[in-house]
């Protein structure tokens, strides 16, 4: 079991509203990534951060945005929710420079179902 | 653009078994192949970290091997059991920051 913790773990939300998932890294971690695993695929790359900076972004308009804050916990923020935004959300986080040639630790994800 | 495919998308094999997982991408330019396990509703469990400069790694009865030039990995499991049942996942890092994840292939061992 990784140090890795997210919260709700369950949320539902109605179409246009707005949600806020939370993350907290494993301890020394200084990187964190979002992803979006629709039922039946493979988690999706939504975008990460390192030491409180966006690194990189995957194919995600910008109504889903974050932040990493000075202690390395994380939040995903999702405005005017739609239909296909119910998912499973995973949080990442790993050590060195971007992540790069380290192991991301995944946390248990939330789970969020849009009405 | 980094494609990742798994094949099988599912397997269902009697307990004892040893069995073979695949895992093929486009672009060979990879710092590392993770292979992850998920049970039904959970998050990932990481595997085995296979680095761009190695060839396998091995943990208890799975062994990982990775062939970059021809752009496939295999996750070989020996002794299956019912409590290996789960979707295993494969992913690339092409850079520093974008994880590139296969659809899974979803194992179940009949006891």
């Amino acid at each position: 079991e990784t140090g890795v913790t997210q919260s709700p773990t369950h949320l539902i939300k109605t179409r246009g509203q707005q949600v806020t998932l939370r993350c907290s890294s494993q301890s020394g971690h200084n990187t964190v990534s979002w992803y979006q695993q629709a039922l039946g695929q493979g988690p999706q790359f939504i975008f990460q951060y390192y030491r409180e900076e966006e690194n990189g972004r995957g194919n995600f308009p910008p109504r889903f945005s974050g932040l990493q804050f000075p202690n390395y916990s994380s939040e995903l923020n999702v405005n005017a929710l739609e239909l296909d935004d119910s998912a499973l959300y995973l949080c990442a986080s790993s050590t060195g420079l971007a992540g790069s040639f380290y192991e991301q630790y995944f946390g248990p994800g939330t789970r969020l179902t849009v009405t | 653009k980094q494609e990742v495919t798994q094949i099988p998308a599912a397997l269902s094999v009697p307990e004892g078994e040893n069995l073979v997982l695949n895992c093929s991408f486009t672009d060979s330019a990879i710092y590392n192949l993770q292979w992850f396990r998920q049970d039904p509703g959970k998050g990932l469990t990481s595997l085995l970290l296979i680095q761009s400069s190695q060839r396998e790694q091995t943990s208890g009865r799975l062994n990982a091997s990775l062939d970059k030039s021809s752009g496939r990995s295999t996750l070989y499991i020996a002794a299956s059991q019912p409590g290996d049942s789960a979707t295993y996942l494969c992913a690339v890092r092409t850079n520093n920051n974008d994880m590139r994840f296969g659809a899974g292939t979803r194992l179940t061992v009949k006891p």
